[in-house]
């Protein structure tokens, strides 16, 4: 079955870090370029990172840049995104997905997420 | 690139052919894509490409469009149709457009 399952996710008091993970299943995992977008609660999507198949390109948007880290196992299908330094605008589902193989930076496949609550 | 919506919420009725609006500040060449997302639940992925139907979307979805200006249209409104819709280039999404029934 073609999936991607996150964890990982969790309440964290401000200044703190997260791991969280990605462990994908039922395709060629390493061909595919892999992105992590969040959603603050009630609002709309934001691009987080991405990073190309055998961690040969990963880039940050501005929001995290300086705190994550994007990385990638091939060996065991999963991604990662480490954010140290949280803060509360970084509250929110983080969901897993995949870059479509031949359409430019489309998301085409979404993982269930994984809840970020930054909180004192 | 910035990406605006409209309307931010459609107030609509079951079978009623609803028309969402997307427009960029700069040309995009016809690479804009559609995604559905119901409540609680994970985006979907409709149109690619302003007008390519991915695979198991039923075909009352479409989308046209180019340069700045591009459409999702949704014919005869179905229950499971309440969503919030977004489109998206690159790594924009635009703010999302709610359909309530």
């Amino acid at each position: 079955q073609v999936r991607l399952v996150e964890s990982g996710g969790a309440l964290v008091k401000p200044g703190g870090s997260l791991r969280l993970s990605c462990v994908a299943s039922g395709f060629a995992f390493s061909e595919y370029y892999m992105t992590w977008i969040r959603q603050a609660p009630g609002r709309g999507l934001e691009w987080i990172s991405h990073i190309s198949g055998r961690s040969i390109f990963e880039d940050y948007g501005d929001s995290v840049k300086g705190r994550a880290t994007i990385s990638r196992d091939d060996a065991k299908n999963s991604v990662y995104l480490q954010i140290n330094n949280l803060r509360a605008d970084d509250t929110g589902m983080y969901y897993c997905v995949r870059l479509h193989l031949r359409q430019l930076m489309l998301p085409d496949l979404w993982g269930q997420g994984t809840l970020v609550t930054v909180s004192s | 690139i910035q990406m605006t919506q409209y309307p931010l919420l459609l107030s609509t009725s079951l079978g009623d052919r609803v028309t969402i609006t997307c427009r960029t500040s700069r040309d995009i060449r016809g690479n804009l894509a559609w995604y559905q997302q119901r409540p609680g639940r994970a985006p979907n992925l409709l149109i690619y490409s302003t007008s390519t139907l991915q695979s198991g979307v039923p075909s009352r979805f479409s989308g046209s469009g180019s340069g700045t200006e591009y459409t999702l249209t949704i014919t005869s409104l179905q229950a499971e149709d309440a969503a919030t819709y977004y489109c998206h280039q690159l790594q924009t999404f635009g703010p999302g457009t709610t359909v309530d029934i």
